[in-house]
């Protein structure tokens, strides 16, 4: 069964420190793997996806991804954390061949404190 | 521009109502969905469209009614809820193709409350 894990509820930095909001998959075969970002009371909006190539993926807003096929892992990373970055995060993968499921974790709480 | 227009933005209903939520796109995706969201839960799959037709009914109570008028248009019919259906409704919509690496693009949802 495909299922995408977000470890941590919620993730607390200063503004201008790095941040790390981490995803762990299990998929058979390669999968595809996407970041959404949702601010309050909006809807999720795209942030980067992994397909193939490069495993350092650069997406919007400074964010970028790791993949690490190895680790089954694509943890979503920016070098200095704004206050507006807070909101929630999730990441979703989804198999080869499963055209249109996208199966997403339970999604990270990003806290940016001033 | 990678736009999905969702109205209304709120809708309050009663139980024994009847109404709809629309959904439109211009980008030329061929594949819309709807989507259900609980607060700080991830969205939950409720219907694919996929060049109009109906490809995935994730077991959805048949008092929620869906319809795709055309390839732009998708409307969520709403009848006789209960209050634990309130929630964000989200529409999404991507390009249909073999290639399962198509991005799906989200809308800003209408927030649903059920009295």
């Amino acid at each position: 069964a495909q299922s995408v894990a977000q470890p941590e509820d919620q993730v607390n930095v200063a503004e201008g420190n790095p941040l790390t909001v981490k995803c762990t998959y299990s998929v058979s075969g390669n999968p595809y793997l996407f970041w959404y970002v949702q601010y309050p009371n909006r809807g999720l909006q795209f942030l980067l996806k992994y397909i193939t190539g490069d495993n350092l993926v650069k997406g919007s807003y400074g964010f970028e991804a790791e993949f690490n096929k190895s680790q089954t892992s694509f943890h979503l990373k920016k070098p200095s954390a704004l206050v507006s970055d807070s909101a929630l995060y999730f990441c979703a993968v989804r198999a080869r061949g499963a055209t249109n499921k996208l199966i997403f974790g339970t999604g990270t709480l990003l806290a940016v404190q001033p | 521009d990678t736009e999905v227009t969702q109205t209304p933005k709120h809708l309050v209903m009663g139980m024994t109502n009847k109404k709809s939520l629309k959904c439109e796109q211009h980008m030329g995706h061929r594949a819309m969905y709807w989507y259900k969201q609980k607060a700080k839960k991830p969205p939950e799959l409720m219907f694919v469209y996929s060049y109009e037709k109906l490809s995935i009914n994730e077991s959805v109570p048949s008092r929620f009614s869906p319809e795709c008028p055309n390839s732009s248009l998708l409307n969520l019919h709403l009848h006789a809820l209960q209050p634990e259906d309130s929630a964000l409704y989200l529409c999404a919509s991507s390009p249909q193709g073999k290639e399962s690496g198509n991005t799906i693009y989200f809308g800003e949802g209408s927030w649903l409350t059920v009295v």
